[in-house]
């Protein structure tokens, strides 16, 4: 089965620490996202890809950093820099013409 | 600046009336539209679309209206049923200019009562 896998679904970072949310897609698209989820703020993007070794940032690329060296792999990097990175964190995918899948999503919190 | 707006947070219905989750937004070069369906601590689902040389789209219980002069779409679901009760996105797209993203809106948490 085609799917888009996100790890791990719960997280718990220190503050100070980076950490890397996972995001792999087997159904072979070309584009894939980043969004951040907060209470009565909807989703709000981080950075997306259109195509392998490119991605441009969002509306919050700000404390966030991203890697596309393989078509079905995104991680999302959360640096010490993101100022309130506690969130639910959303991958998704893309082909032209279409639709998102989404993934699971990962919730961050910061201790 | 918000392009994508749904001005009602929440909402409630009787199990079997009619809900109508309103959207509206503000760039006219939005072509496609999407609803999705979210529930606690899951992602968003694929609800139904609409492209812009149509003002009406239906899915079993589900009907998308769009309305371009007033830059508004709604989604319908009749008759509501429990498991209706979750978070509704809508999202918009410029398809023509070649980008794959979408602007989504702020959500409105539907609640239908049995």
């Amino acid at each position: 089965d085609g799917g888009i896998t996100q790890s791990p679904k719960y997280l718990f970072r220190k503050e100070g620490q980076n950490v890397t949310l996972s995001c792999e897609q087997n159904l072979n698209h070309d584009a894939m996202y980043w969004y951040r989820q907060d209470p009565g703020q909807g989703l709000r993007l981080i950075y997306y890809s259109q195509i392998v070794n490119d991605f441009q940032k969002g509306d919050i690329a700000e404390g966030y950093s991203v890697s596309r060296e393989k078509k079905e792999s995104f991680p999302l990097t959360v640096t010490s820099a993101q100022k309130n990175p506690t969130a639910f964190y959303l991958c998704a995918s893309s082909i032209w013409r279409e639709g998102y899948t989404f993934g699971s999503g990962t919730r961050l919190t910061v201790v | 600046d918000q392009q994508v707006k749904q001005n009602s947070p929440s909402l409630s219905v009787q199990e079997g009336r009619i809900s109508i989750l309103n959207c509206d937004y503000t760039n006219s070069m939005f072509d496609y539209f999407l609803w999705y369906k979210k529930y606690p601590a899951e992602g968003p689902t694929f609800l139904i679309s609409i492209s812009s040389i149509k003002d009406k789209n239906e899915d079993g219980r589900f009907t998308v209206f769009l309305n371009k002069s007033a830059k508004h779409l709604s989604l319908h679901i009749v008759p509501s049923q429990p498991g209706d009760s979750a978070v509704y996105f809508c999202a918009a797209s410029r398809r023509a200019s070649g980008t794959y993203k979408y602007i989504f809106g702020t959500g409105t948490r539907l609640k239908v009562l049995a």
